[in-house]
């Protein structure tokens, strides 16, 4: 079964600045989907990029980019310029691409906090 | 248009009473996923429907979970006999049946509360 891991509980970062959310997974598919999720208090999920893992260029959404490390198993977050409306939870979710659609497996969750 | 909605956004129970949630996808979306969301954990698959086939179940976590979803469209997830344990929040989601492209558009989630 593939497992998702996200190994930074909590982050911060000031306003403008970069900031980076770790996620490892672990797979034996070659062929699959990557997405990052994020949870503001409202609890509504909004998908924030997604990268499939046929492609090598990293995904790029604005201010949110990608760096897909297939070998090493890991998609890494990377918010620029952060604003205080990024606060909020982030996941890291991954997705069989094997047989049509299937249910996301999800990691713990990192909790980002941005410093006015 | 309009988004995933379930409801109630909130709901309070008594251990070892039944309670029912409820979800209505995005029109037009022939796939649902139900997700338990438990404090400090993430998300937890739960059940899977697809159109008219027969749903994928494999993650009920008891024979106390059921989920039905009626011509293709509203689903209502069943908990009988309620736990403390069941505490959590109740995430629904749906997409197109696209593989390529089955982004899964989630709802605000129901908070449950079992004292």
């Amino acid at each position: 079964a593939q497992t998702v891991t996200q190994s930074q509980p909590e982050m911060s970062v000031q306003e403008a600045e970069t900031v980076t959310l770790s996620c490892t997974y672990d797979t034996s598919e070659s062929d699959y989907y990557l997405f990052w999720y994020k949870q503001p208090p409202s609890r509504q999920m909004i998908l924030v990029i997604r990268q499939e893992a046929y492609k090598q260029q990293n995904a790029t959404e604005n201010r949110f980019s990608v760096n897909f490390q297939k070998a090493a198993k890991s998609f890494s977050l990377k918010i620029s310029d952060s604003q205080l409306g990024d606060a909020a939870m982030y996941f890291c979710a991954y997705r069989t691409a094997l047989s049509g659609n299937t249910p996301l497996v999800f990691g713990k969750g990192t909790r980002l906090s941005v410093i006015a | 248009g309009a988004g995933v909605s379930q409801s109630p956004s909130n709901k309070v129970t008594e251990k070892g009473k039944d309670v029912e949630l409820r979800c209505d996808p995005i029109s037009g979306h022939t796939a649902l996923y139900w997700y338990r969301q438990s404090l400090g954990q993430g998300l937890e698959f739960l059940i899977y429907f697809q159109g008219n086939s027969a749903p994928d179940k494999s993650g009920l976590p008891s024979d106390r979970f059921s989920a039905e979803r009626t011509g293709g469209s509203v689903s209502t997830l069943t908990i009988q006999r309620t736990q403390q344990e069941d505490s959590a929040v109740y995430l629904c989601a749906s997409s197109l049946f696209d593989p390529g492209m089955d982004t899964q558009y989630f709802g605000p989630g129901t908070r449950l509360t079992v004292l």
